[in-house]
């Protein structure tokens, strides 16, 4: 089986710019996650998704982040507009629900760099 | 609220050694998993690893095992038989069952470099 799929992989934008960054969760997986990993914050969760429904949004990334769950196998993140301190790592995870287990599959990543 | 905390920053070890990490976390709810993932140096993110709560025993995967003190709240990871490419930043991550959040709360992460 595929694992948990982002596109691009890096990604420059100036400031100001709207960027979208997609991902791919593992087949068959109903949780996806978006996270933002920086040295100083860690992993920090932006949005997560059940069944393509928004079940949780990062309080502190509300306001220039939207994550969409097109469908089953695909999500995107859009970033509008991109400040130079959205520099970071953007990660997408995904897992598959039960009760009695939760381990996430991350993606390799997309590394933002706004100037 | 719930906390993860990892106060060691970064350990060295020479190969084949036993490491062990420590974990500390904060919760109020009496169900929970425990999680301990990898960072290797191409930013990859990998499962280890993983604890019940309800479950006494310590598990095991391979070379990892884990140190489950629930008074504590302490959930270390032990590696025994150190190799070069488990050289990685280790993160410990927890989840709630019954806060209504499904997400994993991390910790700070956990530099490993193992020496030849």
């Amino acid at each position: 089986d595929a694992g948990v799929t982002q596109t691009p992989r890096h990604e420059v934008a100036e400031k100001g710019q709207t960027i979208i960054l997609k991902c791919e969760p593992v087949s068959g997986h109903n949780d996806l996650f978006w996270y933002r990993q920086t040295k100083i914050q860690g992993l920090e969760l932006l949005s997560y998704f059940r069944s393509k429904s928004l079940m949780e949004d990062g309080g502190a990334f509300k306001d220039r982040f939207k994550a969409e769950m097109l469908n089953s196998s695909f999500s995107t993140l859009k970033i509008q507009p991109t400040e130079p301190k959205d520099s970071a790592v953007y990660l997408c995870a995904s897992s598959f629900w039960d009760r009695d287990s939760y381990e996430q599959y991350f993606g390799p990543g997309t590394r933002l760099t706004v100037l | 609220a719930q906390k993860v905390t990892q106060t060691q920053t970064s350990i060295s070890v020479v190969e084949k050694t036993t490491v062990t990490m420590d974990c500390v976390y904060e919760t109020r709810d009496s169900s929970y998993f425990l999680f301990w993932y990898k960072q290797t140096a191409s930013g990859e993110i990998v499962f280890l690893i993983r604890q019940d709560s309800y479950k006494k025993e310590n598990a095991t995967v391979g070379h990892y095992s884990l140190n489950f003190q629930k008074p504590k709240s302490s959930i270390g990871l032990i590696i025994t038989a150190t190799q070069i490419e488990d050289s990685a930043v280790y993160f410990c991550a927890m989840r709630e069952v019954s806060s209504g959040s499904w997400q994993l709360i991390f910790g700070s992460g956990t530099q490993l470099t193992v020496m030849p």
